[in-house]
Parts: C-alpha cells; structure tokens; sequence
C-alpha cells in the first residue's frame, strides 16, 4: 500500500479481555516500530523490528504486552487482561531500516483502544 | 537516553513567523536533528531533518549552532493549518527515537 496502515481504527474491550492490534508498514520497509499515545501526552516507545526481530522490547510497560511480525511485513501487538490504563492511541510506524537518527519514520492513523 | 526540551505550548497570530528551540545537550556525535509535525487524530509526519548549520524545505528551516546542543524550528508565515504538535527528536536508544511531549503551536486568526 502506499502507507503504513493500522487496524482496527477503534477499538472497545471490557477489562480483562485481551486485544490484538495489527500493522501493515510500507512495502519494502524492513523496520517497524509501535508506539503508545496517552490522550495529550508524547509518544511512549514500546517496540522495534528489523525484520522479524525484536532487538530492544525495552519499552513494553508489563509483560501482558507482546509483539510478533512474521514474513517481514505485518506486526501484531497483543494487550492480554486489558486494563483501564491501557487506554490509549496505539500508532505503528515503518522505516527503510532501523537506522537511528537519520532514518524517517512513516507512521499509520493510530489504533484508538479503549477499556472499559 | 538523549532526552530533548522544548517549550509546551506556544500562540501565534496567522502571519508571523514562528520559532521554536529545542534543547538537545547529550546529541550524539553521529545523530541527526529531526523535527516531526502532529495533527489531531492523525499519526506523526516527518518535516525536516540535518546534521548542522541551516536546512531549509518547501514546509520549514531548521537551524542548528555549531555545538548542536539546541536546534530551532522555524514556520515562516504560519496559517491555521499549521495548528499542530511540533516534536523535536532525541534517541532513545541504539534504533528508536525519543518524542517527548512535544510543542502545542496554536494558530490564532
């Protein structure tokens, strides 16, 4: 596709269910990293892959949150037992590689979750 | 960690130009200077990149001293639409990047 898209746009669960989040980055794009955004806060960084690997998970805040992308192309983000301060804009972006500073970021629309 | 800070928010009349500074004092040798633009509801969208001195796009300038220890963002002429959070990049680790909170630019009519 010609951008990075996410799904689903939105996304209501009851607490304690768990939730899958999925990403689809540029095609071509060997580096895809996910995000979380509290409502007026700045990004939290919570994962990166090149390829199919996860070489810093440093930013998942408990070990209910889990990431996988197979074939180097589409990302799951899994929440298990959701909970009330999960709540938040999930934004997925891609990149050429993972090259640091000078490599830009394409990001999708976000995945709006909201527990309940 | 190479944390930024710049400014929370900022009000600026359509017309002006409008500055904003970060402040990045651990930059990295290697690191480069990476402004990112937010619209409500929509995902970051790079703006402007560079290593040192000027860089200047059909959006922005960028302006970076010599020490590279802060960097300003520079919007000439802004318009409604430029009403967005403006994020100025540090590392936040080998590959991913630091957004931190971000500046509130508020275009008034």
């Amino acid at each position: 596709g010609a951008g990075v898209s996410q799904s689903p746009s939105n996304k209501v669960t009851e607490k304690g269910k768990d939730v899958e989040l999925r990403c689809d980055p540029i095609s071509g794009h060997t580096a895809l990293y996910w995000y979380r955004q509290s409502l007026g806060q700045g990004l939290e960084f919570l994962i990166y892959f090149q390829g199919n690997s996860a070489p810093d998970k440093s930013g998942l805040p408990s070990d209910r949150f889990s990431a996988e992308r197979t074939g180097g192309s589409v990302s799951t983000l899994t929440i298990q037992r959701t909970q009330q301060e999960d709540s938040a804009v999930y934004l997925c972006a891609s990149s050429r590689v993972a090259g640091g500073s000078r490599e830009t970021q394409y990001f999708g629309p976000g995945t709006r979750l909201l527990v309940l | 960690l190479a944390k930024t800070t710049q400014p929370i928010s900022m009000d600026s009349y359509e017309g002006q130009e409008v500055n904003i500074t970060c402040s990045h004092n651990n930059i990295a040798t290697n690191d480069y200077i990476t402004w990112y633009q937010q619209f409500p509801s929509q995902g970051p969208r790079f703006i402007i990149q560079g290593y040192k001195t000027k860089v200047t796009n059909e959006v922005a300038s960028l302006f970076i001293p010599a020490d590279r220890k802060s960097s300003t963002l520079s919007l000439p002429r802004v318009s409604l639409s430029d009403t967005a959070v403006y994020y100025c990049l540090g590392r936040g680790g080998a590959n991913n990047l630091f957004f931190g909170t971000g500046t509130r630019l508020t275009v008034i009519p």
